[in-house]
């Protein structure tokens, strides 16, 4: 079936730097979601992309959704502590069942104050 | 808080039992969505359901089963659970109008443990 590759996997970081973290997909995607998990709980919805090459900011988070479709990229600014957490993506691919969203395995931050 | 209502958090029960998890999807959300997340583990997809019916089914056992009702509130339903069922389940929701993707608001999530 359909994979996203996300990458890292983990990061530790010192506050006040920023981070990057990316999704490859073997398929062309046609809606790119972040999403933000905290322990325990639901994932947040952090940036939705719909549009190949679309840049789009939420407060110190940035995503695009890259030109050839089949990767996207987050990244946080000036990270803080509350930055901790999975952050994961989420793809939605013509071929797949309507609105239905493949997930990446999640890239773990930690942020050293 | 996304809108999205679970109940309940936490359940504890015994291999062999069954169990009814329950959703309610933000208000005017059509589409209800349950995962599973196993400890380090990602988001799996197990059934979509679109205004009563059922969309699309991903890793769902077959011990396992689900229904939205007329008010679009949503039930998963899992039997004969083994220690392996243990995990978060998480419904989600969309407004999501045919033919297009739209953004999935996640529940808090229920905790499911099996002894």
């Amino acid at each position: 079936g359909q994979q996203l590759n996300q990458s890292p996997q983990s990061m530790f970081i010192q506050e006040g730097e920023d981070v990057s973290m990316n999704c490859t997909s073997s398929s062309i995607f046609n809606t790119w979601l972040w999403y933000k998990q905290d322990p325990g709980e639901g994932p947040v919805l952090l940036i939705a992309l719909y549009k190949a090459g679309e840049l789009t900011s939420n407060g110190r988070l940035t995503a695009q959704f890259g030109i050839t479709r089949k990767d996207s990229f987050l990244n946080i600014s000036a990270s803080i502590p509350s930055d901790v957490g999975i952050y994961f993506c989420a793809g939605s691919s013509p071929e797949g069942s309507q609105g239905n969203l493949i997930f990446g395995k999640g890239t773990k931050l930690s942020v050293k104050p | 808080d996304s809108g999205v209502t679970q109940t309940p958090k936490h359940l504890i029960t015994a291999t062999g039992q069954r169990v009814t998890l329950r959703c309610s999807p933000r208000s005017g959300d059509l589409s209800v969505y349950w995962y599973q997340q196993s400890l380090d583990q990602g988001l799996q997809f197990l059934i979509q359901y679109y205004n009563g019916e059922e969309r699309a089914k991903g890793n769902i056992l077959e011990r396992f089963s689900a229904q939205q009702f007329p008010d679009l509130h949503s039930e998963l339903n899992l039997s004969s659970l083994e220690l392996g069922d243990s995990a978060l389940y998480f419904c989600a929701s969309s407004r999501q109008r045919v033919g297009a993707t739209s953004e999935q608001y996640f529940g808090p999530g229920t905790r499911l443990t099996v002894t």
